[in-house]
Order: C-alpha cells, then structure tokens, then sequence
C-alpha cells in the first residue's frame, strides 16, 4: 500500500531559526513529489517540485530534497517567519495515467512563535 | 489564467439536512477533478474523482455523492448530513506541466462545514 509518512507531527521554533521537516514514503515508482503549504482555512499552496531524477530543489527560504534511494524528502525552513506558521504536507504523485491520484502525507504543523 | 472556485467558504448545518457545494474551474477544459475532505489534525481524504462530464468514481464508501453535469463544474452533495460528514472540503484538478512527470493538483480555497 501506497504511504507518506511525515515527521514530526507538530513543531514549534523561534522566529529567526532555522528548521527541518521529514518524509518518508513507500510510492513507487513516482513522477513527483511536491512539499505543499496550507495556511489555516485554506487550500493547500504547491511549494516545491522535485521529479524521482532531482534531489534538491529551492523557492526562496524553503529548500527541499529527496533521496530516492532511501524514499525520503526533507523540506528546510532558513530564517523563519511569523508567516511560517503553516501545515507543511508532503505529497507523492504517481506515473502519469489514469485517474492520477497522489498520495498525501498527514502534515506537519509548524508554529512560529515571536 | 487558470482559477478555480469553491462555495460557499463556509457552512453550518442541522443533522439530517442536504448539502450542496460547488466547485467550478476556469481557464481550462475537460480537466481531471477531485473532491477532498480534510477532518480535524488529518491528513487529506480522497473522496470522488471524476476524468470528464458524467464520470464519477468514489474512492470510499460514504454518506455523500458527487456530480459532474458540466465540464468545469463538480457538485458534491448529500441528501442528509451526518454529524462525521463535518470537515474541510476541498476541490482541486490536475494540471498539467511542462512534462508528464510534473503533473500536479491545483486546490481550490476550501468549504469548512459545521454539521450540528
């Protein structure tokens, strides 16, 4: 069974620091796998992009990677902000076809505080 | 441009009652749709999906259906409300990328729905 596993459930930083959020997953094979941002209330914000072949991706202060070999992805947070504060979701999609379902991970809730 | 739009944003029901949200999309055509629920602390829960007009699959047996009548506009619905039916409901449709290994979902703003 396809499965994402995120790590760890809720953190909690200070303004200014840095943090790391992981995720494991059993999906293969895969096209893509996608670090989303999901502020309270509202839909899920794509963050970041990295295809099976990339290992590192970044958009500003959020640098993603992934290691297909041992089926994890991290997604590092540089200089938090109070922003930050968010539901960080790590989502595995399949081979292109058919009804094209992801796989999504449980999230994590990160909370930046001042 | 490409958007996409769910109401309403949120909604508060008596058990027992039906339920109506709509989600249309623009800027594109015969796309793949997807209705979510997102329970408290949990992770996004597939619900129906649909490839074209009149074409649903449910992905979990539930209380609730869903419809395609147009081409841009997935309905999902309920004739009466559970109190488990409560949740954030999301709508999204797969975009298509540069390559087929960039596919991805676009989500739409959400419907936080309150059974009571």
């Amino acid at each position: 069974k396809n499965q994402v596993e995120q790590s760890p459930q809720s953190l909690i930083i200070l303004e200014g620091k840095n943090c790391t959020l992981q995720c494991n997953y059993t999906v293969s094979p895969f096209s893509n796998l996608r670090w989303y941002k999901q502020d309270t209330g509202r839909g899920p914000v794509s963050l970041t992009i990295m295809t099976f072949s990339e290992n590192t991706k970044s958009n500003g202060r959020y640098t993603a990677t992934l290691d297909a070999d041992t089926k994890q992805s991290s997604l590092h947070i540089t200089a938090s902000q109070l922003s930050d504060s968010a539901s960080y979701i790590c989502v595995v999609f399949p081979v292109p076809g058919g009804s094209y379902i992801p796989t999504f991970g449980r999230g994590t809730s990160l909370i930046v505080h001042p | 441009s490409q958007t996409i739009h769910q109401w309403p944003a949120t909604l508060v029901q008596p058990v027992g009652s039906p339920l109506s949200l709509e989600c249309t999309v623009e800027g594109t055509s015969n796309p793949n749709l997807y209705w979510y629920r997102q329970a408290a602390g949990r992770g996004l829960q597939l619900l129906f999906y649909s490839v074209g007009i009149g074409q649903i699959s449910s992905e979990v047996p539930q209380n609730l259906s869903a419809s395609r009548p147009q081409d841009r506009q997935f309905i999902l619905s309920s004739k009466k409300l559970l109190l488990s039916d409560s949740g954030f409901y999301l709508c999204a449709w797969r975009v298509y990328g540069a390559s087929r290994h960039t596919d991805t979902q676009y989500f739409g703003p959400g419907t936080r729905l309150t059974v009571l």
